[in-house]
């Protein structure tokens, strides 16, 4: 299958710093990627939709001057969460859009590793 | 009503059971289905994916979608206490609607030695 890289997989930081994390499509340009957060036994909560070259999409009630994406290249996707907060802390996901090819009509979508981020 | 139900779990099982995992649905456009496989503290990982309605299948695993129903299953043979972990089913609309896939809650999987 193909593969999404998501750096790094775990960071600790202090309260006010900011923290980015990073998703890579390895193997293949994703015009669309996704950012969703994840609580402990919860499922995805999908945070924003991002689309290489433009703004991303964030879903409601996620703040956009907080988690701030920048998809500047067809395979990679950045979140940096700004003034970081101890309720910050979850494990953060990106998955990627892989386009039409022989094998697939253009819907499959890969996830990256998961980074799980502690605010202290 | 949520999209996509599926059922939580846990769902306990001796190792070498057949598994069946299902969701159902309410958005008839839905035409792509998937399903991931989660492991603890990690990102999910796709396991199948199927266009439509039919069966599909791959190793242990198979994947089932009856779109008159809404109903999609995963069943997996022989199961291992490796294949414990969380099954997430995902599904989203074909061209021209959202390509955003909406998953369920995922399933809990104990394979039990």
């Amino acid at each position: 299958g193909a593969v999404v890289s998501q750096h790094p997989s775990w960071v600790i930081c202090k309260s006010g710093t900011s923290v980015k994390i990073e998703c890579r499509s390895l193997d293949f340009q994703a015009t669309t990627m996704f950012w969703y957060r994840q609580f402990p036994k919860q499922s995805l909560m999908l945070m924003a939709t991002s689309n290489e070259g433009s703004k991303a999409t964030y879903e409601q009630g996620v703040e956009k001057d907080k988690f701030l994406i920048n998809h500047a290249s067809l395979t990679l996707s950045t979140l940096t969460v700004t003034s970081a907060h101890p309720e910050d802390s979850s494990f953060y996901i990106c998955s990627a859009r892989k386009p039409p090819d022989g094998m697939s009509s253009g819907n499959t979508i890969y996830f990256g590793e998961g980074s799980w981020l502690t605010v202290v | 009503q949520k999209e996509v139900e599926q059922d939580p779990g846990p769902l306990s099982v001796p190792e070498g059971a057949i598994v069946s995992l299902n969701c159902t649905y309410s958005n008839s456009a839905f035409q792509y289905f998937m399903w991931y496989r989660q492991y603890s503290r990690k990102g999910p990982e796709l396991l199948m994916y199927t266009y439509s309605s039919g069966n599909k299948e791959d190793g242990r695993f198979t994947a089932q979608v009856d779109k008159s129903s809404k109903y999609i299953s995963l069943f997996i043979r022989d199961s291992q206490p490796s294949d414990s972990a969380t099954y997430l089913c995902a599904m989203s609309e074909a061209s021209g609607g959202s390509y955003i896939p909406t998953f369920g809650r995922g399933t809990s999987l104990i394979v039990h030695p």
